[in-house]
């Protein structure tokens, strides 16, 4: 079955960069793309960009352009996605998503998230 | 950026009822529209995918509607499990955004 198991909650200084991992399992890795999504404290969810395991091409939402970076290693099946000059509200709950199917993008398998805390 | 735009934000509604919730956009998307159900401290999960079609081991009172900017999910007999928050999502055209919730409530 399809699992994505993810890093472990971080808390961070502002300023500082936080890297999140999310370990795929259950399914051809570099079949399928993956999104990452973040939740704001009692907030709604935010699209944050998505990445093709095959060759690392990604697409990043323009708010998160200059600031987010989406990496695979295929080797352990493995998907990174890190911000750097955090901020305050970057304090989010951030998770990781298969696309649904081949013709559908949509996340439809997704990680247990992971709490990214920014405080000083 | 494709805007959604999600109502009610808050819904009250008893055991059995049938409800609705909307989600409009701000062009067309086809039917490249996701709904997702969200409970406190969990992942959200996925219950309609491209407008109308039911997720896998999702119960059949779930359905979802439309094509272009507007959109409906329904459920048409409320049970216990099902209050929660609900969200939809374009994956039309990036950035994938998603409406606002809501929020559905025991009255």
């Amino acid at each position: 079955q399809v699992q994505l198991v993810q890093s472990g909650a971080e808390v961070k200084k502002p300023g500082a960069s936080v890297k999140v991992s999310c370990k795929a399992s259950g399914y051809t890795f570099t079949n399928y793309f993956i999104h990452w999504v973040r939740q704001a404290p009692g907030q709604g969810l935010e699209w944050m960009g998505i990445i093709n395991p095959s060759g690392g091409r990604t697409s990043y939402a323009q708010k998160f352009q200059d600031r987010v970076t989406m990496t695979r290693d295929t080797s352990t099946s493995t998907l990174y996605m890190e911000v750097s000059s955090l901020r305050s509200e970057d304090t989010a709950v951030y998770y990781c998503a298969r696309v649904h199917d081949y013709g559908d993008y949509s996340p439809a398998y997704w990680g247990q998230g992971t709490l990214v805390t920014v405080s000083s | 950026d494709i805007q959604m735009t999600q109502s009610p934000s808050t819904l009250s509604a008893s055991v059995g009822d049938r409800v609705t919730i909307t989600c409009r956009a701000s062009q067309s998307i086809s039917t490249w529209l996701a709904w997702y159900q969200q409970k406190p401290g969990k992942a959200p999960k996925l219950l309609i995918y491209k407008a109308s079609s039911l997720e896998s081991g999702v119960p059949s009172r779930f359905s979802g509607s439309g094509s272009g900017t507007e959109f409906t999910l329904t459920i048409s007999s409320l049970q216990p499990d099902d209050f929660a928050t609900y969200f939809c999502q374009q994956y039309h055209s990036y950035s994938y955004t998603f409406g606002q919730g809501t929020k559905l409530e025991i009255k």
